[in-house]
């Protein structure tokens, strides 16, 4: 079993903050997907990253994928409470697609 | 198109019940999956499809069952429920490197 661990797992900041959530694995993986998950819906991707050392800009987050394939980081700058939700990362291995999800970092933006 | 959609949103099982849970997708997708997310958890794997009348196991097979008649459907059955198979079941397909999610079903076993 591939195991992706997500720190924090909560966090509570005030708007304007800036925060970043962390996606670490042992196991390589050929891709890796972050989430957003509001309570009673199902996951919405924000972004796929596939390449070593790649980093991708989505408006106020950015997300990183490490050199090695293996760890993964997303960054909000100025958060909003349009941010609020539960963030997950997804590894993807194999040719059938198969992804691994972190437990998940559960932010909250306070006005 | 509707994308992913899943029924019923709401069961509730008493142990030793068995029911199907549908899931539907429109998008023509040849990747279909089935994730359980237990409270405060990530999503754990099922059981995935890669295309009609062919499916596997994925992390939390024990359990469940699937079919994949038809490239649209892909149902999960869940025969004997127990209590530890309470929780919230996502089917999802993949289209051009997006995994599409549909809204859930929340199953609790008594």
């Amino acid at each position: 079993t591939q195991l992706l661990e997500q720190s924090p797992q909560f966090l509570s900041i005030q708007e304007g903050e800036n925060l970043t959530v962390y996606c670490n694995s042992s196991s390589v993986f050929s891709s890796l997907q972050w989430y957003r998950q509001e309570p009673g819906e199902g996951p919405v991707l924000l972004v796929t990253v596939v390449t070593g050392g790649e980093v991708k800009k989505l408006k106020r987050l950015t997300f990183q994928f490490g050199d090695a394939r293996k760890d993964s980081s997303l960054h909000i700058t100025a958060a909003q409470p349009g941010d609020t939700g539960l963030y997950l990362c997804a590894g993807g291995e194999g040719l059938f697609n198969k992804f691994y999800f972190g437990s998940g970092t559960k932010l909250n933006v306070k006005p | 198109n509707a994308g992913v959609t899943q029924t019923p949103k709401f069961r509730i099982l008493k142990i030793g019940q068995s029911m199907t849970l549908q899931c539907t997708q429109d998008m023509n997708h040849n990747y279909m999956y089935w994730y359980r997310q237990d409270p405060g958890m990530g999503l754990k794997l099922i059981y995935y499809s890669v295309g009609a009348g062919i499916t596997d196991k994925g992390e939390v097979p024990n359990g469940y069952n699937v079919s994949r008649s038809t490239t649209e459907d892909f149902p999960l059955r869940l025969e004997l429920a127990a209590p530890s198979q309470t929780s919230v079941y996502f089917c999802a397909s993949i289209g051009l490197d997006t995994q599409y999610f549909g809204p859930g079903t929340r199953l609790t076993v008594l």
